[in-house]
C-alpha cells in the first residue's frame, strides 16, 4: 500500500493564479481531510469528506474548494492564489469502520509558496 | 467551539530521561478523543497515541503514554527513556467525537533530545 499520496510537493504560484493539490488514497478509508499548517503553528482543517460525493468546510475554507468523485481521491482547489494560502498543504484519511478507526494517516504535504 | 493549548513552545531533555508534554483541551462535547502526532524535521505526521475521552485507563504505546485527567482537561503525553531520534514538534489534538474526525491541534512542543 502507499498509502496517502499528495503530489505536486512543492509549487510557487503567482498570486491570482490558481491550481489544484492531487490527493489519493489506498486504505479504501471513507473519511479524507485538507489541513493546512502555517509556519510555526499546529495544523487548521480547510475541508473533509466523509465519502464519495459528501464534502463539508472545516475552520478555514476560505479560497478553497473541494470534491470527491471516488473514494479514492479528494482534490483540493485553490481559486486566485493570495499570499496568505502560502503554507503547506497535508492531507489525510481514515477508516469509518475498524478498531482504529480514529487514527488519521497523513500524506507527506505539499509545500506551496504564493508570491 | 473546541480548543487545544499547549503551553511550553520548547523544551530540553536529556537522553534516556522522561519528558511530559502538557495539553489542555476545551469544549463542550461529552464525547471527544484526544490524540499526540510526532512531526520531525522531515515534516510527516507521525501518529502517537489516542484516547478516548470514555476511556477509563490512560492509554499507552511503547514508550508513549497520556496521562489523561478529565476533570482537569489535561492530556498529557509522556514519553519514557528519550532518545535522540525523539527530537521533534509534538501537537496535541482532539476530534469532535471519539471517534476521531475533523481534528483540533495545538500550536506544538518542540522537543530537543540531548545526548
Amino acid at each position: 500500500n502507499a498509502g496517502v499520496t499528495q503530489t505536486p510537493k512543492f509549487r510557487i504560484l503567482k498570486i491570482g493564479q490558481s491550481m489544484t493539490l492531487q490527493c489519493a488514497q489506498d486504505m479504501n478509508h471513507n473519511y479524507m481531510y485538507w489541513y493546512r499548517q502555517d509556519p510555526g503553528m499546529g495544523l487548521k482543517l480547510i475541508y473533509y469528506s466523509v465519502g464519495a460525493g459528501i464534502t463539508d468546510k472545516g475552520e478555514v475554507p476560505n479560497g478553497y474548494n473541494v470534491s470527491r468523485s471516488t473514494t479514492e481521491d479528494f482534490p483540493l482547489r485553490l481559486e486566485l492564489a493570495a499570499p496568505s494560502q502560502t503554507s503547506v498543504y497535508f492531507c489525510a484519511s481514515s477508516g469509518a469502520v475498524s478498531e482504529r478507526a480514529y487514527e488519521q494517516y497523513f500524506g507527506p504535504g505539499t509545500r506551496l509558496t504564493v508570491t | 467551539a473546541q480548543k487545544i493549548t499547549q503551553t511550553q513552545p520548547g523544551m530540553f531533555v536529556q537522553e534516556k530521561e522522561a519528558v511530559t508534554l502538557d495539553c489542555t483541551y476545551d469544549t463542550s462535547d461529552p464525547s471527544y478523543g484526544l490524540f499526540w502526532y510526532k512531526q520531525p524535521s522531515s515534516g510527516e505526521m507521525i501518529f502517537l497515541i489516542y484516547q478516548g475521552s470514555y476511556d477509563q485507563q490512560n492509554a499507552t504505546e511503547g514508550r508513549y503514554s497520556l496521562n489523561f485527567q478529565k476533570a482537569r482537561k489535561s492530556a498529557n503525553l509522556v514519553i519514557s527513556a528519550s532518545q535522540l531520534g525523539d527530537s521533534a514538534m509534538y501537537f496535541c489534538a482532539m476530534s469532535q467525537g471519539a471517534a476521531g474526525n475533523k481534528l483540533t491541534f495545538g500550536g506544538g512542543t518542540r522537543v530537543l533530545v540531548k545526548p
